[in-house]
C-alpha cells in the first residue's frame, strides 16, 4: 500500500470549514483513498473513500487531485465534536481478498470555540 | 445492529497472568481484524480472519499472543503470559467482502498489565 503524509496537527474555528490535506504521491492506479477518524478513547470511524472522482456524503467531502497524488478531506462546518485524529489511508479494495488498513500518524484536528 | 462489540472495556492484570479479549463482529461480515494501539507505535494490525480462517498473523508480536475465531460471531485474542509492555488499547474491527467496503471498529479494550 502507498505511503501517506499528513500534517501532525491543525486547528479550525467552530463553524468554519476544515480542510485536511494528504499527500500520497506513490499511489497506484487501482488504490483507493480512505479517510477515518478517531475521537479520543473511541475506535476509528470511517468517513469517506474515493478512487479518482470527488466524493461527498453526509459527513464530509473528498477532493482528489487529477494526478491522484494528493487529496483533501473537507468538513464543511466543523463542530467541537469533530475534534479527533484524522487518518488518510491508501489501500487496495477488499474485493477477492482482504486488504487491511495501515494507519499512519494522522492529523490531530482541534476545533476551537 | 449494535456494531462491533468488545469485552471487557477495561482489563487490569498482573504480569504473568493470562488475558483473554473478546470480540463480536457485525453479523454477516466476512472479515475480522485485531489491532493494537499504543502511543509509541500507533495503530498496528495484529491478525485478520476471513470467514473464520486466519489469513495473516504476521503482525502478532510474539508466540505469547494467539487469536481464534471459532464461529462467525465470536473471536478471542489471548495473551499468555502477559507482560507490562502489552499494555495498550486493543481494537477489533469487521467488514464485508466486496469492493471498497469500510471497516467498523469496536470501542476497544484498554489493557493494563502491572
Amino acid at each position: 500500500d502507498a505511503k501517506t503524509t499528513q500534517p501532525t496537527s491543525m486547528d479550525c474555528a467552530e463553524g468554519r470549514a476544515a480542510n485536511l490535506p494528504c499527500n500520497h504521491s506513490t499511489i497506484s492506479g487501482n488504490e483507493y483513498v480512505y479517510w477515518y477518524r478517531q475521537i479520543h478513547s473511541q475506535g476509528p470511524q470511517y468517513i469517506i473513500h474515493g478512487l479518482k472522482n470527488n466524493e461527498t456524503n453526509e459527513m464530509a467531502s473528498l477532493i482528489i487531485t487529477e494526478d491522484r497524488k494528493s487529496s483533501t478531506l473537507i468538513l464543511p462546518h466543523a463542530t467541537l465534536r469533530d475534534t479527533a485524529v484524522y487518518y488518510c489511508i491508501v489501500s487496495l479494495p477488499s474485493s477477492g481478498s482482504a486488504r487491511q488498513l495501515t494507519f499512519g500518524s494522522g492529523t490531530q484536528l482541534t476545533v476551537l470555540p | 445492529d449494535a456494531g462491533v462489540i468488545q469485552s471487557p472495556r477495561h482489563e487490569v492484570t498482573e504480569m504473568g497472568q493470562e488475558v483473554t479479549l473478546r470480540c463480536k463482529p457485525i453479523s454477516g461480515h466476512d472479515y475480522l481484524f485485531w489491532y493494537r494501539q499504543t502511543m509509541m507505535r500507533g495503530l498496528e494490525l495484529l491478525i485478520y480472519f476471513n470467514n473464520n480462517v486466519p489469513i495473516d498473523d504476521s503482525g502478532m508480536p510474539e508466540d505469547r499472543f494467539s487469536a481464534k475465531m471459532p464461529n462467525a460471531s465470536f473471536s478471542t485474542l489471548k495473551i499468555q503470559p502477559s507482560e507490562p509492555r502489552d499494555s495498550a488499547v486493543y481494537f477489533c474491527a469487521s467488514r464485508l467482502q466486496g469492493w471498497s467496503t469500510e471497516a467498523f471498529f469496536g470501542q476497544g479494550t484498554r489493557l493494563t498489565v502491572v
